[in-house]
């Protein structure tokens, strides 16, 4: 199967600018989440989607990001504007209704300068 | 909310030598602790994992073991080669399947 892909896999942009990132889960996949990863830390959940509703967004920055899973498939995150501290790793991930195991994709490297 | 430690942050080992990774968990919802292993610049990728109604569990020189009531759980390699070494995350996750990490041991493995 395909795996959890991710675009784009790296953003330079100056700070107060807008950035949005793309996920498109394994197929099949009910479960999708975005995680930032900070250099020398472990992935921190953003949010969570069942579907095309929320299960969990009590770590998103809500004045600047948000993320919207309209069709229960694919995804996106949007961070406006950005601060020199939103710059990390965007990893997405995605499980089976069944399953725990997450699958991550490549993620997107963003660098706010 | 769920809080995970990982210990030690950086690790080194000879070859062939044993490498023990230990996290500790604080909300006793968590009922699965998977293992990813994460090379430079790549994406996690899971090792192995226990769930909560098992002790232990092990796939070739890799094992985890579970303390429900001391809520640790750690991560054993043994006979460790160099392509072992990278950077490994404990998690904790509910059955909402929220998943808290930890924030890494850098393993290295000298030949």
């Amino acid at each position: 199967e395909a795996g959890v892909a991710q675009s784009p896999r790296y953003k330079i942009i100056e700070k107060r600018q807008s950035v949005a990132f793309w996920c498109n889960p394994i197929s099949g996949h009910a479960t999708l989440y975005w995680y930032q990863q900070i250099l020398g830390q472990g992935p921190k959940l953003l949010i969570q989607f069942q579907n095309n509703g929320v299960v969990d967004d009590s770590q998103l920055p809500k004045d600047r990001f948000s993320a919207e899973r309209l069709k229960g498939v694919d995804s996106t995150l949007k961070i406006q504007p950005a601060k020199l501290e939103d710059s990390a790793v965007y990893l997405c991930a995605s499980t089976r209704d069944t399953s725990y195991e997450q699958y991550f994709g490549p993620g997107t490297r963003l660098t706010v300068t | 909310g769920e809080n995970v430690e990982q210990h030690p942050s950086t690790l080194s080992v000879q070859e062939g030598d044993s490498a023990v990774i230990k996290c500790t968990y604080s909300d006793s919802a968590s009922n699965y602790f998977p293992w990813y292993k994460q090379e430079l610049g790549k994406r996690p990728q899971l090792i192995i994992d226990i769930r909560s109604n098992v002790g232990e569990k092990k796939d070739q020189r890799i094992a985890v073991t579970l303390n429900k009531t001391a809520k640790h759980f750690s991560l054993h390699i043994t006979e460790t080669q160099p392509e072992d070494s990278a950077v490994y995350f404990c998690a904790a996750t509910t059955n909402a399947g929220k998943s808290t990490f930890g924030d890494g041991t850098t393993l290295t493995v000298k030949p």
